[in-house]
């Protein structure tokens, strides 16, 4: 069975500073990773996706996450933060063998990110 | 820019009692999700349905979950009866039929809590 893991339930990070939220992956065959972001009391908005092609991909608010096959990981970065990234960000990966045609989505538990000032 | 809509935001009911909770997706949106997210947790997918259809409900707790999607639009999710364990906050989703790579649009979601 597929599987993400987010080893950190937190990180803190200061404005201004570069930021890098991990993920690790256990799937088989090609992954289809995502980066969700969930503020307080609503629901989860789309950051980014790899699907194929290049292994830097490039999302929304600045975000960008790095693929790399051989650590099996996606690990979201941003070159500086914002205290408004201060959210909590999920990884996912998306279950091409499954029921209900394959768009099946397994998230990690979710990482915490607080950017201060 | 559209949206995936739900009600109630918040809901406090009794265990054994009944809860329902309303989605509407994207318009146009063939494909709609339920998830359940416990606090600290990761949502976890309830049910899929493909228009009115349900292609996924293997983690539903059918002996008290229903979820209907009847005319392919808008659906439901019902909890009969409620029980402690099943406080969380459940989100709904939804996806167009093209997005064959999971990119799924969330709603603001329900929070329950039983008391």
């Amino acid at each position: 069975a597929q599987s993400v893991a987010q080893p950190e339930d937190q990180v803190n990070v200061a404005e201004g500073n570069p930021l890098t939220v991990k993920c690790t992956y256990s799937v088989s065959g090609n992954p289809y990773l995502f980066w969700y972001v969930q503020y307080p009391n609503r629901g989860l908005q789309f950051l980014l996706k790899y699907i194929t092609g290049d292994n830097l991909v490039k999302g929304s608010y600045g975000f960008e996450a790095e693929f790399n096959k051989s650590q099996t990981s996606f690990h979201l970065k941003k070159p500086s933060a914002l205290v408004s990234d201060s959210a909590l960000y999920f990884c996912a990966v998306r279950d091409k063998g499954g029921a209900g045609g394959g768009n099946k989505l397994t998230f990690g538990t979710g990482t915490q990110l607080k950017v201060e000032l | 820019e559209a949206e995936v809509a739900q009600s109630p935001r918040y809901k406090i009911t009794e265990k054994s009692q009944a809860v329902a909770f309303w989605c509407d997706p994207i318009s146009g949106h063939a494909t709609l999700y339920w998830y359940r997210q416990i606090l600290g947790q990761g949502p976890e997918l309830l049910v899929q349905f493909q228009d009115e259809s349900v292609v996924d409900d293997s983690q539903l707790p059918k002996d008290r979950f229903s979820a209907e999607r009847l005319k392919g639009v808008d659906s439901t999710l019902k909890i009969q009866p409620a029980e402690l364990g099943d406080s969380a906050m459940y989100l709904c989703a939804s996806s167009s039929r093209g997005t064959g790579y999971g990119e799924q649009f969330f709603g603001p979601g329900t929070r329950l809590t039983v008391l």
